[in-house]
């Protein structure tokens, strides 16, 4: 049971314009949304994060949108950059305290940017 | 700042062996969690530990097991080995309790079952 769909495997952007990762989600419990960029051989680094309470957060080039209506969120990366070039995850997850809500983030399969020069 | 460490970066073990990864959190952070991540997936969790008490425990069998230190380093133990034990490691920390915030990766243990 996939409860986090990243449904593009890759995506390939012209540098300079702008990059749309997307992301769905099942479960309507999920109340915490993030984002991860992974580079080969390292481990995935925090970009951007969500709550549910919010539609959108940005943080420099980047920006979350969230869609709880459709259990969608997605990352636009304006501009796009060479360096940006790596695999994305988005995480999902359940906040607060008690038993069913250890904290732990559920990711989808990634998708693959590149940013051509 | 120092961020997670994991150790040994790599790691080739045969079927039936037992395996020990080695996690230290960011200075301050007092949550750990492990997951694992195979080729073309995204990071599957296993456990998470704060306090050096289990809080959560993912889809795995027994032959995981995970226990966290005073220090609040933590270790990955994995028994009777199989081939689809193959994975990258991954540990995380969090300066939160369980709440399902932001976790900072390490780099990973790279674990190859022959």
């Amino acid at each position: 049971d996939q409860q986090v769909k990243q449904n593009s495997p890759s995506l390939s952007v012209q540098e300079g314009r702008i990059s749309i990762l997307n992301c769905d989600y099942t479960n309507s419990m999920f109340d915490y949304f993030l984002w991860y960029k992974k580079y080969p051989a390292e481990g995935p680094t925090f970009l951007i994060s969500i709550s549910s309470i919010k539609d959108k957060n940005e943080d420099g080039r980047f920006t979350v949108f969230l869609n709880k209506s459709a259990k969608h969120l997605s990352l636009h990366i304006v501009p796009s950059q060479p360096g940006d070039s790596a695999v994305y995850f988005c995480a999902a997850s359940r906040t607060g305290l008690g038993s069913s809500n250890t904290g732990k983030l559920i990711f989808g399969q990634g998708t693959t940017l590149q940013v051509k020069p | 700042d120092a961020g997670v460490t994991q150790s040994p970066t790599h790691l080739i073990k045969t079927r039936g062996q037992h395996v020990t990864l080695r996690c230290s959190p960011i200075s301050g952070h007092k949550s750990v969690s492990w997951y694992q991540q195979v080729l073309g997936q995204g990071p599957q969790f296993i456990f998470q530990y704060y306090e050096k008490e289990e809080r959560g425990r993912g889809n795995f069998p027994d032959r995981f097991s995970a226990r966290q230190f005073p220090n609040y380093s933590s270790e990955l133990n994995v028994n009777a080995l199989l081939l689809g034990d193959s994975a990258l490691y991954l540990c995380a920390s969090s300066s939160w309790t369980t709440s399902g915030r932001e976790q900072y990766f390490g780099p990973g243990t790279r674990l190859t079952v022959t």
